[in-house]
């Protein structure tokens, strides 16, 4: 049974360009967060869909965006980006209301 | 809202030793509480979780952590450490809605053969 699957593992972007990041959640899951782990801290919340819709939103700029599709697949989308922004993001699945989430691998994000 | 310290940035301890990683939270409504993993290179891993019931939990691997409501604390224990039990550890709160984790900063681990 695949977990959480996240794509690409690994990716370089410029400053002020605008970026994708995919993830495919557990077999079962219908709950999709997404949180920004900066080098030597705490993973922090972004937001968190549920039926397509953002259910709660962390303390985030309006240049973090997302969606959710029919199939419960999620993908985040940042524009503008900043050197700042450089981190890793991890999504992270559960059935609704469900406090158990699995966390995918994460996506390395590089702002140069 | 909720916050998680995490009292110790790095724990360094000799194979075989028993170890304890501290956690304080601090929040106006109940609270779950969890313990992560993080492997070099991976993503969170859970080791356990707190609910409802006994304050003592069991998890994975070995570990258990206790909560004390009255000091807030919710301490990672482990009778006998591994070089395998080398990574970094991240205490994490939730409302009991769950819909947002709120993480510690981190322990980092290191076993000393």
């Amino acid at each position: 049974d695949a977990g959480v699957t996240q794509s690409p593992t690994h990716l370089i972007k410029t400053r002020g360009q605008q970026v994708t990041l995919r993830c495919s959640p557990k077999s079962g899951h219908d709950t999709v967060s997404w949180y920004q782990q900066a080098l030597g801290q705490g993973p922090q919340f972004i937001f968190q869909y549920y039926e397509e819709e953002e259910r709660q939103r962390g303390n985030f700029p309006d240049r973090f965006s997302g969606h959710q599709f029919p199939n419960y697949s999620s993908e985040l989308n940042v524009n503008a980006l900043l050197l700042g922004d450089s981190a890793l993001y991890l999504c992270a699945s559960s059935r609704d209301r469900d406090v158990s989430y699995t966390f995918g691998s994460g996506t390395r994000l590089t702002v140069v | 809202a909720q916050s998680v310290t995490q009292l110790d940035s790095q724990v360094p301890v000799f194979e075989e030793a028993p170890v304890e990683l501290r956690c304080n939270y601090s929040s106006s409504v109940s609270v779950y509480l969890f313990w992560y993993v993080q492997y070099p290179n991976q993503g969170l891993q859970l080791l356990l979780k707190y609910l409802s019931g006994s304050t003592l939990v069991k998890g994975i691997n070995g570990f258990e952590a206790e909560f004390n409501k009255s000091q807030t604390s919710f301490h990672l224990r482990k009778p006998s450490v591994h070089i395998s039990d080398t990574a970094e550890y991240f205490c994490a709160v939730s409302d009991p809605a769950g819909n947002q984790f709120y993480f510690g900063t981190g322990t980092s681990l290191t076993v000393i053969p």
